[in-house]
């Protein structure tokens, strides 16, 4: 029964380092999705997964970001070569995977590039 | 592309009365789904409401409710009988009903409550 979690809560990383955040969904849910949410504004979507293959990964914004799902459950955002625009608050949600189903979402992971 | 509009950045209301935030959306589908989310300080979006676009009634629960203006592209939130704790950032999204799965946000609007 436990809900959406991520890890870490917070980082903080130098401009130029290579960061990874992870997300565990709902059990059982087969769709997940990552989100970034810079202050003030609504997140704004990145990749969807559906099992283990990435459907959607139109709103990844270059190719410094890349994002894995090896076994269908765990998630991993990584980015290379981080820059300070890549600072934001990236959140992750899971769902059943069934058309219009609602989106859990985690607690996010607030990422600070120095 | 769809785009989600909130044009309220900031609302505040009285603790007990009810209050409306406004929500309007640019698509040219017709089967989709829309949803209210609440994001208080702890970060973590939490589902409000949600209204599928083929049914004619407004979504309700509990103190929440929705107006749903499928002509007019509108999707207001009314809250009654407001409280403390719905103090939060609030959320509309819009989904497609058919391909791309993700959500698209609004700007949100922050609700604040007077005690």
């Amino acid at each position: 029964g436990a809900g959406v979690s991520q890890t870490p809560s917070n980082k903080v990383t130098e401009k130029g380092k290579y960061v990874e955040l992870r997300c565990d969904p709902i059990s059982g849910h087969t769709a997940l999705y990552w989100y970034r949410q810079s202050l003030g504004q609504g997140p704004e979507f990145l990749i969807y997964f559906q099992g283990t293959g990435a459907a959607d990964d139109s709103g990844l914004p270059n190719d410094r970001f890349f994002a894995v799902r090896p076994e269908g459950s765990v998630s991993t955002l990584k980015i290379q070569r981080t820059e300070r625009g890549d600072s934001a608050v990236y959140l992750c949600a899971s769902s059943p995977g069934v058309m219009g189903d609602t989106q859990y979402f985690g607690p996010g992971t607030r990422l600070t590039v120095l | 592309a769809q785009t989600v509009t909130q044009s309220q950045p900031e609302m505040s209301v009285q603790e007990a009365e009810t209050v409306t935030l406004s929500c309007t959306y640019d698509t040219s589908e017709s089967d989709y789904y829309l949803f209210w989310y609440k994001q208080p300080p702890s970060r973590q979006m939490i589902l409000v409401i949600r209204q599928e676009a083929y049914k004619q009634q407004n979504a309700t629960e509990n103190r929440f409710s929705v107006n749903f203006q499928k002509a007019a592209k509108s999707f207001s939130l009314k809250i009654s009988d407001s409280q403390l704790g719905d103090a939060a950032m609030y959320f509309c999204a819009y989904r497609s009903g058919q391909g791309a799965q993700k959500l698209v946000f609004g700007q949100g609007t922050r609700l604040t409550i007077n005690p």
